[in-house]
């Protein structure tokens, strides 16, 4: 059962769109995070946010953007998709590092530029 | 160089059949470390995570294992079965920050055959 909700799961769209990936949780988590990930590589953070209000840009430059306007809502952006842009897309949120709340993720979405 | 080395890249074993996943890291100051199960197409699922003073944890099949002083992690599946196949994935917290940033390995590519 999922606390944490990525849609679409997959998605094709052509070169120049715009996209919004969407990413909701229901735990009342502080701390949300985008993860790229390429087949057979690590994960990379692209984006995170500790709270309302609050976004950071993370490891991986990414053209995309992320707005955090409530706390169960972690939406991020591309403007104008680009073939490099194929990849999967984790949404996470964690609770506070002292409650040893483990990060929890959301089931991803297949974004595919042609 | 990544800091989460994980070895094998991929491992095929017969159903029924015990194996041990392996995981270095580099990080420091060390926080915690989590291993994950990662289907094809869906984001990580939490398996176990383990602190400093902690050198085992279970939960069912699985068994992970720490040496904090040598900073190696082993995942151990009991009696593999199909459903097993996945990408398992070690990830190691620091204590450097109050994101409590996460670093990733490759992850090892399990395939159980009947």
């Amino acid at each position: 059962e999922a606390d944490i909700y990525q849609t679409p799961r997959y998605l094709v769209i052509g070169t120049g769109k715009k996209i919004t990936l969407e990413c909701s949780q229901t735990m009342g988590h502080d701390k949300m995070y985008w993860y790229q990930q390429d087949p057979g590589m690590e994960l990379h953070l692209i984006h995170y946010s500790y709270g309302v209000n609050s976004t950071e840009k993370g490891d991986l430059s990414s053209e995309s953007t992320v707005s955090r306007i409530r706390t169960e809502h972690f939406p991020l952006t591309l403007e104008s998709a680009r073939p490099s842009h194929t990849s999967q897309y984790l949404c996470a949120s964690s609770g506070h590092p002292r409650t040893r709340d483990g990060y929890t993720f959301g089931s991803g979405t297949r974004l595919t530029v042609v | 160089k990544n800091q989460v080395e994980q070895s094998p890249q991929s491992l095929i074993i017969l159903e029924g059949k015990n194996c041990t996943l392996q995981c270095n890291y580099t990080v420091s100051p060390f926080s915690n470390l989590r291993w994950y199960k990662q289907d094809t197409g869906r984001g990580p699922v939490s398996l176990t995570i383990m602190t400093f003073s902690e050198n085992t944890k279970s939960n069912g099949r699985y068994t992970a294992t720490l040496d904090a002083d040598t900073k190696q992690s082993s995942l151990h599946i009991t009696a593999s079965q199909l459903s097993d196949s996945a990408s398992y994935i070690c990830v190691v917290s620091d204590r450097g920050s109050t994101l409590g940033r996460l670093y990733f390995g490759r992850g090892t590519q399990l395939t159980v055959w009947p």
